[in-house]
C-alpha cells in the first residue's frame, strides 16, 4: 500500500538556521498538507497546497514558513530562520481530493531547535 | 471560532469493558467529523468518518448535533486498541482538519 514518506526523521538545528523538511506524498494525490505537533500539545494545521499554490494557511504559518513542490514528487516545508519554539513534530499529509477525502499522514519529522 | 474538546487526556479501561471517548465541537454549519488514531510508533491514520456511518475495528461514532458531540464508542475494548485518539472536524473555513487535543486510551489486561 502506498504511503507518505518524510525525511529526515529527526533534524537538529541551531536557532536562526534555515531548515527544509521533505515529504513525498502518495503519487496520485492532489492535495498536500503540513501539520505540526509541539510536544504534549495537539496537532495543528499549518498549510494546505493544491495546484502549485497555497489554498489555506493558519495563523502559525507566517513569513518564516514557505512550501514548495519543486518537482513532481517532493513537497517541502522551509523554515527560514528557526526559533526555539519551532521545535515540534512536523507531519505531512496528502489526499486525493478535498472535503471528506481521507488524509494520509507521513511518519513525521522531529525538529529540534537548539 | 471553531473548537473541539476531548475532556479526557487519559482513559484507562480493562480488556472487555466498554469504552467511550468523548468529543465535543463548536462549529457553525454542518461540520464533517472524523476520528484519527495513532498507535505507538505509527503514523496518524483515519479510524472513521461520520458520513460513512461505518464501524471500524468495532468502533462507532454517532454525530449528535443537538449536543454537538461525536463520541467514539466500542462495546468491548481490546489491548490492541491502546493508542492516541484524535477527534478531527473539518474546519469550516477550509478543508483542513482541526484536531482535538487527543485522548490516550490504555486498555489493561
Amino acid at each position: 500500500e502506498p504511503e507518505v514518506t518524510q525525511t529526515p526523521s529527526h533534524q537538529v538545528t541551531q536557532m536562526g538556521q534555515e531548515v527544509i523538511l521533505r515529504c513525498v506524498p502518495i503519487s496520485n494525490h492532489l492535495y498536500f498538507y503540513w501539520y505540526r505537533q509541539i510536544l504534549g500539545q495537539k496537532v495543528e494545521f499549518l498549510v494546505s497546497f493544491y495546484n502549485n499554490e497555497i489554498s489555506e494557511k493558519s495563523e502559525i504559518f507566517d513569513d518564516q514558513f514557505s512550501v514548495e513542490r519543486p518537482d513532481g514528487s517532493n513537497f517541502t516545508l522551509k523554515i527560514r530562520s528557526t526559533k526555539l519554539e519551532d521545535s515540534a513534530m512536523y507531519f505531512c499529509a496528502s489526499s486525493v481530493g478535498r472535503s471528506s477525502y481521507e488524509q494520509y499522514f507521513g511518519p513525521g519529522t522531529r525538529l529540534t531547535v537548539t | 471560532a471553531q473548537r473541539v474538546t476531548q475532556p479526557e487526556k487519559l482513559l484507562s479501561v480493562f480488556k472487555g469493558a466498554p469504552v467511550e471517548l468523548k468529543c465535543n465541537y463548536s462549529y457553525s454549519g454542518s461540520p464533517e467529523l472524523f476520528w484519527y488514531v495513532q498507535y505507538s510508533r505509527q503514523r496518524l491514520q483515519l479510524l472513521l468518518r461520520h458520513i460513512s456511518r461505518e464501524s471500524i475495528k468495532g468502533f462507532t461514532a454517532d454525530l449528535n448535533k443537538g449536543e454537538t458531540s461525536f463520541h467514539l464508542k466500542k462495546p468491548f475494548a481490546q489491548e490492541e486498541d491502546s493508542a492516541m485518539y484524535y477527534c478531527a472536524p473539518l474546519a469550516d473555513y477550509g478543508q483542513n482538519f482541526v484536531f482535538g487535543p487527543g485522548t490516550r486510551l490504555s486498555v489493561l489486561p
